[in-house]
């Protein structure tokens, strides 16, 4: 089944705590990207990667860290984490490596930072 | 940057009415304007976009419209059904830009 798929899907963390949460897609998919959800403030990117090795910043990239060292992985690195990041993550993927293109979501993960 | 505005934040409609949400972007260079449907507990899905060189397309009870000269686009749900409960997204991009700015969402509900 074509999917994205993240883990862990809920995870609850203190202040300062490093985490990582993947995102893998078996799609074979150049282009793949990290949104944030919070309520009232709709979906906004954190970074996003048009293909291996290459990544970019979205409109809200402080804290978080990416890599894209496989087509199929693109891993979210939070070094710090603090309160402010409390919130739900998607992982997308779409086929080419641009924004323009039909973009296909994970089930997200839901993150509490303490 | 791009900007993208969507209104209403919430709109509860009785089965079978229509439902009509609206949103209006500010980079006129946008060509992109997909649309997303959120159900609770899930990652968002495309369920129609449209591209600058048309007005208007349909899928079955979806439409979405476009008016370029206006700068804004909306999404037209017809005969509604629980099923239709949820929240929507609209978006814009343009041709080689790799980001997609979405709009703070719509959560519509379907009261049977």
């Amino acid at each position: 089944e074509a999917q994205v798929t993240q883990n862990p899907r809920y995870l609850i963390t203190v202040t300062g705590k490093k985490l990582t949460v993947t995102c893998s897609q078996n799609m074979n998919h150049e282009y793949m990207s990290w949104y944030r959800q919070d309520p009232g403030l709709g979906l906004r990117q954190i970074y996003y990667s048009m293909n291996v090795e290459v990544t970019d910043k979205g409109d809200v990239p402080e804290g978080y860290k990416v890599s894209r060292k496989e087509k199929r992985n693109f891993p979210l690195i939070l070094e710090s984490p603090s309160p402010n990041q409390t919130s739900l993550y998607f992982c997308a993927s779409s086929l080419i490596g641009t924004g323009d293109n039909e973009q296909f979501f994970g089930p997200g993960t839901r993150l509490t930072v303490l | 940057g791009e900007n993208v505005e969507q209104h209403p934040s919430t709109l509860s409609v009785q089965e079978g009415d229509s439902a009509v949400i609206k949103c209006t972007y500010s980079d006129s260079a946008s060509n992109y304007f997909p649309w997303y449907k959120q159900e609770l507990g899930k990652g968002p899905q495309l369920i129609i976009d449209i591209r600058s060189n048309v007005g208007e397309k349909k899928d079955q009870r979806i439409a979405v419209t476009l008016n370029k000269t206006a700068k804004h686009f909306s999404l037209h749900i017809t005969e509604t059904q629980p099923e239709d409960s949820a929240v929507y997204f609209c978006a814009a991009s343009r041709d080689g830009s790799y980001q997609l700015t979405f709009g703070k969402g719509t959560k519509l509900s379907v009261i049977p």
